[in-house]
């Protein structure tokens, strides 16, 4: 068990209406990870974290924010979200460079109506 | 723009056949990790590779990682219904933070 939560595990929503999804983390790593799986499109990088308060953009960063106010948590957030934004939402966190692996959360299923 | 292509994307099989899953890139990576994923749930790692013509062994699972760390491939002997899944390579760069992944191959091995 690598600890982490998420929360909320289901969300529907509406268009337009801002969300924010939170990932927990009980192991003080430094390295958090925020993907979306869509079917045929595999894992998808959002954005990532590197240490509290930084921060930056992978490949499909448009429409979302985040936020590592605390080792601990980070923050994922749809500021207007889109039916485009349906979608399944996993946290990872990474143990340190050297150990190159991911572990991953439980995943958010996130609907935007 | 790096990518990582799968094949194939479906399979299934009888149980106590064998299957050899393809994880292709033209980009060179400093490592590359396999997970399995079930429904509901966060991929779980199996193995990392991190050497170039690397072959690691867990089980009925055989990871290969290729001499130009471009490839890898995964081979599953005498498969069982358990290992049905969703099968995922994973490239990392030394260079960043990120990692790059396929788009997954679903196994169903039928009893």
């Amino acid at each position: 068990d690598a600890g982490i939560t998420q929360s909320p595990r289901h969300k529907v929503t509406e268009t337009g209406t801002p969300v924010t999804l939170r990932c927990h983390q009980t192991e003080n790593h430094r390295y958090m990870y925020w993907y979306r799986q869509d079917p045929g499109h595999g894992l998808r990088l959002i954005h990532y974290s590197y240490g509290v308060k930084d921060t930056d953009k992978g490949e499909v960063s448009d429409g979302y924010s985040v936020s590592r106010s605390k080792t601990e948590d980070f923050l994922l957030t749809l500021e207007s979200a889109t039916s485009s934004q349906t979608s399944v939402y996993f946290c990872a966190i990474r143990p340190g460079l050297a150990g190159n692996e991911q572990f991953f959360g439980p995943g958010t299923r996130l609907t935007v109506l | 723009t790096q990518l990582l292509e799968q094949s194939p994307q479906f399979l299934s099989i009888q149980e106590g056949e064998n299957l050899t899953v393809y994880c292709n890139s033209s980009s060179v990576f400093s490592s590359l990790q396999w997970y399995r994923q079930e429904p509901g749930e966060g991929p779980v790692l199996l193995v990392t590779v991190v050497t170039g013509g690397e072959v690691k062994k867990l089980k009925r699972l055989t990871f290969q990682f290729g001499d130009a760390r471009k490839d890898s491939s995964l081979h599953i002997t005498a498969a069982q219904p358990g290992d049905t899944g969703l099968y995922l390579c994973a490239g990392g760069d030394s260079g960043t933070y990120k990692y790059i992944f396929g788009t997954g191959t679903r196994l169903k091995v039928l009893a």
